[in-house]
């Protein structure tokens, strides 16, 4: 089936060691979204790839990037975690812009 | 800025009847989406259902529909016949056809009593 793969499905880091979330996905979908969830809040998005084509939100973090080799691989780096970075990290990916977009079913970042 | 709201946090139902859950958007576009999706504990978001702001017929998948209102610019979500798997964060979503984002409404909780 087609999916939206994510690893770890739980990563523990330290407190400023960089750390390296995965996501594939066998859709060959043109656009892959990095989304922040805290507890029991709705997804925020970090960045976005349409293709090669970096997108990030404003209000991103300098501490947060991101790599998109090929089409079916996103990384999201955490450059120096700290506390307030423990969260849920989703993945999704979308045809196009402003289509469904279909989620990976997380990495649980622990920083200790 | 478009917006999405759900003013219920949280909703309980008995097993086997039904729930409608709300959603109100705020917009001035005429063609874009709505989404309802389903976050279990600890488990993967899944897109429950999906309606065309174009099409007039309301969305369903199975025991899932919704009441979409256009000028009243309402997406609610009903439920019918409640499971157990049911219990989940519900996020109702909107995004216009380009756009770069998908808005989320705060989500409403779920709980299904047996």
């Amino acid at each position: 089936d087609a999916m939206v793969i994510q690893n770890p499905r739980y990563q523990v880091t330290q407190f400023g060691k960089p750390v390296t979330l995965s996501c594939s996905q066998t859709l060959n979908h043109n656009v892959m979204y990095w989304y922040q969830q805290k507890s029991s809040q709705a997804p925020k998005l970090l960045f976005h790839y349409y293709d090669k084509d970096f997108n990030n939100e404003a209000d991103t973090p300098d501490n947060f990037q991101s790599r998109r080799p090929n089409t079916s691989f996103c990384f999201l780096d955490i450059r120096s975690p700290g506390l307030g970075d423990a969260a849920m990290y989703l993945c999704a990916t979308s045809r196009d812009q402003g289509e469904t977009q279909y989620f990976g079913p997380g990495t649980r970042l622990l920083v200790l | 800025a478009q917006t999405v709201t759900q003013s219920q946090p949280e909703m309980s139902v008995q097993e086997a009847e039904t729930v409608t859950l709300s959603c109100t958007y705020d917009t001035s576009e005429s063609d874009y989406y709505l989404f309802w999706y389903k976050q279990p504990p600890s488990r993967q978001m899944i897109l429950v259902i999906r309606q065309e702001a174009y099409k007039q017929q309301n969305a369903t998948e199975n025991r899932f529909s919704v009441n979409f209102q256009k000028a009243a610019k309402s997406f609610s979500l009903k439920i019918s016949d409640s499971q157990l798997g049911d219990a989940a964060m519900y996020f109702c979503a909107y995004t216009e056809r380009g756009a770069q984002k998908l808005v989320f409404g705060q989500g409403t909780r779920l709980t299904i009593n047996p």
